[in-house]
């Protein structure tokens, strides 16, 4: 299953609402993760499920989404929110895939 | 809280074995539901989703790696390894280490990264 995002890349200020698309290649029903990745270190699971928010997340970031189409969105971008994040689909255990990832950087 | 910890050589040689280790603390790798994992990030590539090894010493591999990969489980020492095979700079990159979790289907606890370059 491939996944692909968009946009790329995407320049925000502190306060912004940013809204970030995910697509996966076949039904996924809403096996969906979403990941953000800060420079130099590992990725950290935001959503899973494609809604369901991931204990200690705050509560800025939703998901929403099923089938094949998906957002991820922040809202009230904070200055801890710039970074990489990633779309991960988890229907087909367990050749599990990942979106290409969206750069969120500061305008 | 469960930490996750890669440990191996930073260098490898073209058609040599990278061998990396994955130390787990704060849980047991022999509690079910949980798929121990490698992914890597090449540059330009994104996370490649490797293969994981379950409590039981059963495997997948990504079928792209099939050929050069194998996994090992040391339940003693709490332990994960990784061994890939005939490398060439196309695997130099950053590898993880992480769970996977069989209720959510979901990678949620990760190492901090290894970065492996394969260079003569």
């Amino acid at each position: 299953i491939q996944m692909t995002q968009s946009p790329s890349s995407l320049s925000a200020s502190v306060g912004d609402r940013v809204t970030i698309t995910c697509r996966a290649s076949q039904t996924i029903s809403s096996y969906l993760n979403w990941y953000q990745q800060k420079p130099g270190k590992a990725p950290e699971l935001l959503i899973h499920t494609a809604s369901i928010l991931q204990s200690g997340v705050p509560s800025r970031f939703s998901g929403s989404g099923s089938g094949t189409d998906f957002t991820l969105t922040i809202n009230n971008v904070q200055p801890e929110d710039f970074a990489t994040y990633f779309c991960q689909q988890s229907y087909r255990f367990p050749l599990y895939t990942f979106g290409p990832g969206t750069k969120v950087e500061v305008k | 809280q469960v930490h996750l910890r890669e440990s191996g050589p930073g260098l490898v040689k073209p058609s040599q074995t990278l061998s990396l280790t994955c130390t787990v603390s704060g849980g047991s790798i022999s509690n079910g539901g949980f798929y121990w994992t490698w992914i890597r990030q090449r540059p330009g590539k994104g996370l490649e989703w490797m293969g994981y090894i379950y409590k039981t010493g059963s495997t997948y591999y990504n079928p792209s790696l099939k050929s050069r990969l194998i996994f090992s489980l040391d339940t003693s020492k709490n332990q994960f390894s990784l061994n890939l095979g005939s490398v060439t700079a196309a695997d130099t990159g950053t590898y993880y280490c992480a769970r996977g979790t069989e209720w959510q289907r979901t990678f949620d606890h990760w190492g901090q990264g290894t970065l492996v370059a394969v260079s003569s």
